[in-house]
């Protein structure tokens, strides 16, 4: 099956300083999203993004579908954005998660 | 707030047990899927259905079972419960049963003791 893999794993950043985590598939996908788990566990969702370029935001998304890969850029980092993102992708319904990254934002 | 519904929000029994969770989708969506999110497995698919249809199964254990019926909310059984089936239980929807955007409730805890 697919795999999904994120990096980096975690991340520790001060607040207003700028990332990107980075997603890789072992396979072509036709369904990508990426989510913010907060640290109540809940599941929100950012982007649905199988190709292209999306911007919300300080959030922005980046799918290169023909190299199977996917990037999430957080601006101006704050303490809410802290939690765990997931890349998940699939091929029709079932999606499959990666391990996320785990991010904490420092005041 | 996704608009898909789940309860309940926690849930603790005893091994060798048997639980239902319940899951309404966003109005309009007719995919409803189910997942599970463990410490050690992490988020992992467990079955989908489309307007009251089977339409993919992931790891899923013979012990779990799952419907959905023509009000289109779904339930998940779980029975003869394990310490390990202790985790979040997700349900998401989607408009249709492919290519489509999924929405996440906020989750069942199970503890099982």
């Amino acid at each position: 099956g697919i795999q999904v893999e994120q990096s980096p794993p975690d991340l520790i950043l001060q607040e207003g300083a700028n990332s990107t985590l980075r997603c890789n598939f072992s396979d072509s996908v036709n369904n990508l999203q990426w989510f913010h788990q907060n640290p109540w566990g809940q599941l929100i969702n950012l982007f649905y993004i199988p190709s292209g370029t999306k911007q919300n935001g300080r959030l922005s998304a980046t799918t290169v579908a023909t190299e199977r890969y996917s990037l999430l850029y957080i601006s101006s980092s704050q303490t809410t954005d802290s939690g765990v993102y997931f890349c998940v992708g699939g091929q029709g319904g079932k999606l499959i998660f990666g391990q996320g990254t785990e991010l904490s934002v420092k005041p | 707030d996704s608009g898909v519904t789940q309860t309940p929000k926690h849930l603790i029994t005893a091994t060798g047990q048997r639980v239902t969770l319940r899951c309404s989708p966003r109005s309009g969506d007719l995919s409803v899927y189910w997942y599970q999110q463990s410490l050690d497995q992490g988020l992992q698919f467990l079955i989908q259905y489309y307007n009251g249809e089977e339409r993919a199964k992931g790891n899923i254990l013979e012990r779990f079972s799952a419907q959905q019926f023509p009000d289109l909310h779904s339930e998940l059984n779980l029975s003869s419960l394990e310490l390990g089936d202790s985790a979040l239980y997700f349900c998401a929807s989607s408009a249709q049963g492919t290519v489509n955007e999924q929405f996440f409730g906020p989750g069942t805890r199970l503890t099982v003791l």
